[in-house]
């Protein structure tokens, strides 16, 4: 298996465009989750789906940040428009619904907004 | 609820001799335990899990972790560092039950650096 795959690894984009990223989880993995990790904060959860729906979003910052699971090989995070507070790695991961495997990161998207 | 304390954010050994990364845990469930680690500029990798079968976790690159119930406590440690060892190590808490189903609690990570 390839592991989560997300892209773009890097992103470098300007104040008040819109930032897409993309996360493919480990085939036959029913939670998704998406964390966002910088020095200040370490690393958070901002959303997770099971089985393509949004369990807990809680941790979603603001409106301008949203997430969709439109089926079970594919989920999306959207900013917009993007702040430089913003800037930061951005990860993926993926479990099976027992969790005993504990949950697969992808390599992260380093996101930096001048 | 759940919760994890790291109890050093920095740790510093010389090659060859023991690690030890202290943890501490809270939760209102059974508690599945981790500890990720994450070398610089790369994604989390999972060194090992409790999810309550045997206390003592044998994981990869000869770490291991033991289980203590009575201390609420998962310290990680390994017998000989290695150069290879410096990264940051999360502890991680998650549960079966309650509103934290499914999600990871991780602690703030500690760094470790190896001298030669």
């Amino acid at each position: 298996d390839a592991g989560v795959i997300q892209s773009p690894r890097h992103e470098v984009t300007e104040m008040g465009q819109e930032v897409t990223l993309r996360c493919k989880p480990i085939s036959g993995h029913d939670y998704l989750f998406w964390y966002r990790q910088t020095m200040m904060r370490g690393l958070e959860l901002l959303i997770y789906f099971n089985n393509n729906v949004p369990i807990d979003d809680s941790g979603m910052p603001e409106d301008r940040f949203s997430a969709k699971m439109p089926n079970a090989s594919f989920s999306t995070l959207k900013i917009q428009p993007s702040e430089p507070r913003d800037s930061a790695v951005y990860f993926c991961a993926s479990s099976l619904r027992r969790l005993v495997f504990g949950q697969f990161f992808g390599p992260g998207t380093r996101l930096t907004v001048l | 609820a759940q919760s994890v304390t790291q109890l050093d954010s920095h740790v510093s050994v010389s090659e060859g001799t023991p690690v030890l990364l202290r943890c501490n845990y809270s939760s209102s469930y059974s508690p599945s335990l981790f500890w990720y680690v994450q070398h610089p500029n790369k994604g989390l990798q999972l060194l090992l899990k409790y999810t309550s079968a045997a206390t003592l976790v044998k994981g990869i690159n000869g770490f291991e972790a033991e289980f203590k119930k009575s201390e609420t406590s998962f310290h990680l440690t390994k017998p000989s560092a290695h150069m290879s060892d410096a990264a940051e190590y999360f502890c991680v808490v998650s549960s079966f039950g309650g509103t934290s189903y499914g999600k990871l609690t991780f602690g703030q990570g500690t760094i470790l650096t190896v001298h030669p």
